[in-house]
């Protein structure tokens, strides 16, 4: 079983779309993250969400809308997509208690052209 | 404000050589540090991880000490394999839901 899942793997798609991208967890933990990861392997944080409450927005634009419709799940949408948002991107989740491992997806490729 | 600072890559080593990776981190408060592994087209793994002060974490022959006083967690490895090809990354967490990662360190082992 695939603990930390997102879809699709890889997204090609044209400047000025909108595309989501879903995550799903099936380890029961409360808490869910998105990192986009660049070209240089930089990995940034964009969104927490702790039980479907956002707890942390990075200063992302507002064309990114997470969305968590319960916590197991938390997709990301895209609006008016743009040639700089070409990354990979990671979806995590960790456990309700105390600090401990974050366990990721397999990450989705995202392609602007 | 916090922070995780590894060293530039790529590191390029023949098989059997030893590993260090530097990693060194600001935090306010006591953080605890991880090492995680990124294989190809894959997502990150966690390799090791050490919660206090002079907590040495281990696995599969890596080792990395948690040095308060020099505000330190590097990565080690006494005889590499070219499967342990990868990028590692040294992240912090003060228990606030984020993760601090360092910028990633690859490393080529040649056989």
């Amino acid at each position: 079983d695939t603990a930390v899942s997102q879809t699709p793997k890889y997204l090609v798609t044209q400047m000025g779309n909108d595309k989501s991208i879903k995550c799903e967890q099936n380890l029961g933990h409360d808490t869910m993250y998105w990192y986009k990861q660049d070209s240089k392997k930089f990995l940034k944080i964009m969104f927490s969400y702790n039980n479907k409450e956002l707890i942390i927005n990075e200063t992302v634009p507002n064309r990114f809308s997470p969305k968590s419709p319960d916590k197991a799940h938390l997709n990301l949408h895209i609006n008016s997509l743009e040639l700089g948002d070409s990354a990979v991107y990671f979806c995590a989740s960790t456990p309700p208690a105390g600090v401990t491992e974050a366990f990721f997806g397999q990450g989705t490729r995202l392609t602007v052209v | 404000g916090n922070s995780v600072t590894q060293m530039e890559g790529p590191v390029t080593l023949s098989e059997e050589a030893f590993l260090t990776i530097n990693c060194t981190y600001t935090a306010t408060g006591y953080p605890s540090l991880f090492w995680y592994v990124q294989y190809p087209g894959e997502g990150l793994q966690l390799l090791l991880k050490a919660t206090k002060a002079d907590d040495k974490g281990s696995n599969k022959g890596f080792e990395a000490t948690y040095r308060k006083e020099t505000t330190s967690f590097h990565l080690e490895k006494g005889s590499v394999q070219v499967s342990d090809s990868a990028v590692y990354f040294c992240a912090l967490s003060l228990g606030t839901y984020k993760y601090i990662f360092g910028t990633g360190t690859r490393l080529k082992v040649l056989a």
